[in-house]
This record gives structure tokens, sequence and C-alpha cells, in this order.
């Protein structure tokens, strides 16, 4: 089975500072695991994913996150926040065999000027 | 790409009618999903189908709910009767079914049972 738990319900940075979004997963098959953002009023859009390939992984929007399978993290980080990453950012899980998404329960990121 | 598309957007409806939540997959994809958001419970599976087979129904709430996807093209899910506790935020996505491969989703339906 497979389970994700994000750190903090709630981040607030001030712009142009670091972000860190913190991600443990659980997996009992080695994972596939995904970040994915939602705006208000919108449906989830992906942001990075880890297959298997390298451990650093880049997204959209200058984000990037690191599988590191000792600590089970997969955290998401921005070197400089922008008011426009003000949004909810999601961590999931999948199994390697069928596509079913396991998501954490959510961070919400303020960005303060 | 016109991506996967939901109606009704919003849905207001009273406790005990029916609901029929309505969603168009990404030309392509052969898995289909339908998650439910609320603030307390978060993001929820409730259903998920491969070929238009359902895999896995275990995180629908309970016999009111169904779900039904007759093509490769089209999914329905049903409330009925509708509740009060039903109100949430319901998503549809779709992808490819291989490992690995992400799911796209749509804006939602907002559905508020009074």
């Amino acid at each position: 089975a497979q389970s994700v738990t994000q750190l903090g319900s709630h981040v607030s940075v001030s712009e142009g500072a670091l972000v860190l979004l913190r991600c443990n997963y659980s997996s009992s098959v080695p994972p596939y695991l995904f970040w994915y953002v939602q705006y208000p009023n919108q449906g989830l859009q992906l942001l990075l994913k880890y297959t298997s390939a390298a451990t650093l992984v880049k997204g959209i929007n200058g984000f990037e996150a690191e599988f590191k399978k000792s600590e089970t993290s997969f955290h998401l980080t921005k070197p400089s926040a922008h008011m426009s990453d003000a949004a909810e950012y999601f961590c999931a899980v999948s199994a390697s065999s069928g596509g079913k998404l396991i998501f954490g329960q959510g961070t919400e990121l303020s960005v303060k000027p | 790409d016109a991506g996967v598309i939901q109606s009704p957007r919003h849905e207001v409806t009273e406790m005990g009618q029916e609901v029929t939540l309505r969603c168009k997959p990404i030309s392509g994809h052969n898995s289909l999903f339908w998650y439910r958001q609320t603030m307390m419970r978060g993001l929820e599976l409730l259903i998920y189908f491969n070929n238009n087979v359902p895999i896995d129904d275990s995180g629908m709430p309970e016999d009111r709910f169904s779900a039904k996807m007759p093509n490769a093209s089209f999914s329905t899910l049903k409330i009925q009767p509708s509740e009060p506790r039903d109100s949430a935020v319901y998503f549809c996505a779709s992808s490819l079914s291989q490992g690995g491969s992400p799911l796209h989703f749509g804006n939602g339906t907002r559905l508020t049972v009074t």
C-alpha cells in the first residue's frame, strides 16, 4: 500500500525567498512520485514527476524535487518565490503498476510581498 | 488538446434529488478517475476505470454513489439520493494506463446540496 505525508498544511514565505515543501512517502514497491499545484477554482496541474530516472527532477515554473530513497522523501523546492506561486501544492504517489494516485493532504503556500 | 472536460462546473440541488456529473477524458487516454475534494478529507479517490472497466471502487462512500463508463470518451458519476454531506468538488482525471503516467485533471464540479 502507498501513502503520502505532507509536513505543514500551510507555509508562508517572502517574495524572493526559498520555497521548501516537504513530502514523505510510504510504498511497498518502487514508487512513482508527483507534485501537483492547484490554483483557486481550478483542477490540479502537474508540476513534475519522478519515474526512477534522475533523482533530481526539474519541473515547470522553476520548481524541482529530489527523490531520496533513504529518507523516503520527495521535497519540492524553488530558489526564489514569486507572488504567482501562491497556491495549494499536493504530493502524490503511485505504484509501479496502474495509474492510481494517492495524494497527500496538501500544503497551502502563501507568498508575502 | 482540449483537456479533460467536466460538466456542469457548478451544481446546486436539494437533499434527496438525483445528481449526475459528467466527464469527457482526453482522447487516447484509457484510464479514468473520479476524485472528491473537501476541506476535511482532502482528495479522495472514489473509483477508477481502465479501458472502460471499473477496477477499484473501494472509495465510493456508499450505495448512493454509482459511476459508469459506457465508452472511452464519456463517464458519469451519479448520486441518488443526494445529501448535504455530499457537498464537495468532484474531479475527473484521465491518463494512460502505464506506471508513472501523470493524471490530467478537469476543472471540477462544485456540488452544493442544501
